[in-house]
């Protein structure tokens, strides 16, 4: 069966830190992979997809970038966090397009100090 | 991405209570609906999806209807329990191309004993 595995589940950074959130899936092989971030209390909002290794398709510019060094492995990083990207943030995979849905991981809460 | 408020639209029954959560789309050309369900500090899980060639489509306990015409989609809870106080997402996609799910807003339920 296909799992999704996300850490660290928290994390407390100060200003100006770097971030680097991992996620993976097992049991699928090319899987659609996906980053949102979720504010206290708000919907989704989709940061970045992957359809392939080294494809990234960025939906919102912020301070945020991701990376898909490996078909299953799927990374969110940020150089220098601002205390705007405190939030949960999801990662999810799909078949394909997804039309059977997506499969969420358990979720990083961050809080930037 | 999704601009909501900070206050989630919330429902509130009283348990056996059948609750219905509602959810207005955009896309006049989505196809493909999806319901999730948001436990506090979770990623969301799937409950149940339509095509758009249904009007209809039940799971145990929930049923799902779908209005293309008012592009409008709502889920049914029926003999609603404690353990279905959650936050729940319409999400929408197109099949054809490449497009990702575009989530709702969100709508908290609240059941109490």
């Amino acid at each position: 069966s296909q799992t999704i595995h996300q850490w660290p589940a928290t994390l407390v950074q100060p200003v100006g830190s770097p971030l680097s959130l991992e996620c993976t899936v097992e049991g699928t092989s090319n899987p659609n992979l996906y980053w949102y971030r979720q504010a206290a209390g708000r919907g989704l909002q989709l940061l970045f997809y992957s359809v392939g290794i080294g494809q990234i398709s960025s939906e919102v510019p912020q301070n945020l970038s991701a990376s898909r060094p490996q078909d299953r492995q799927f990374i969110l990083s940020s150089k220098k966090l601002l205390l705007s990207d405190s939030g949960f943030y999801l990662c999810a995979w799909s078949v394909g397009q997804g039309l059977g849905g997506y499969t969420f991981g358990s979720g990083t809460r961050l809080t930037v100090v | 991405g999704e601009n909501v408020g900070l206050h989630l639209p919330t429902l509130s029954v009283q348990e056996g209570d059948n609750s219905i959560i509602n959810c207005a789309y955009s896309n006049s050309a989505s196809d493909y609906f999806i319901w999730y369900k948001q436990e506090s500090g979770k990623g969301p899980q799937f409950i149940i999806d339509i095509r758009s060639n249904m009007d209809k489509r039940q799971g145990q306990r929930v049923t799902v209807l779908l209005n293309k015409t008012v592009k409008h989609l709502s889920l049914q809870i029926a003999a609603t329990q404690p353990g279905d106080s959650a936050v729940y997402f319409c999400a929408e996609n197109m099949s054809g191309g490449y497009s990702t799910l575009t989530f709702g807003k969100g709508t908290m339920l609240l059941v109490s004993p």
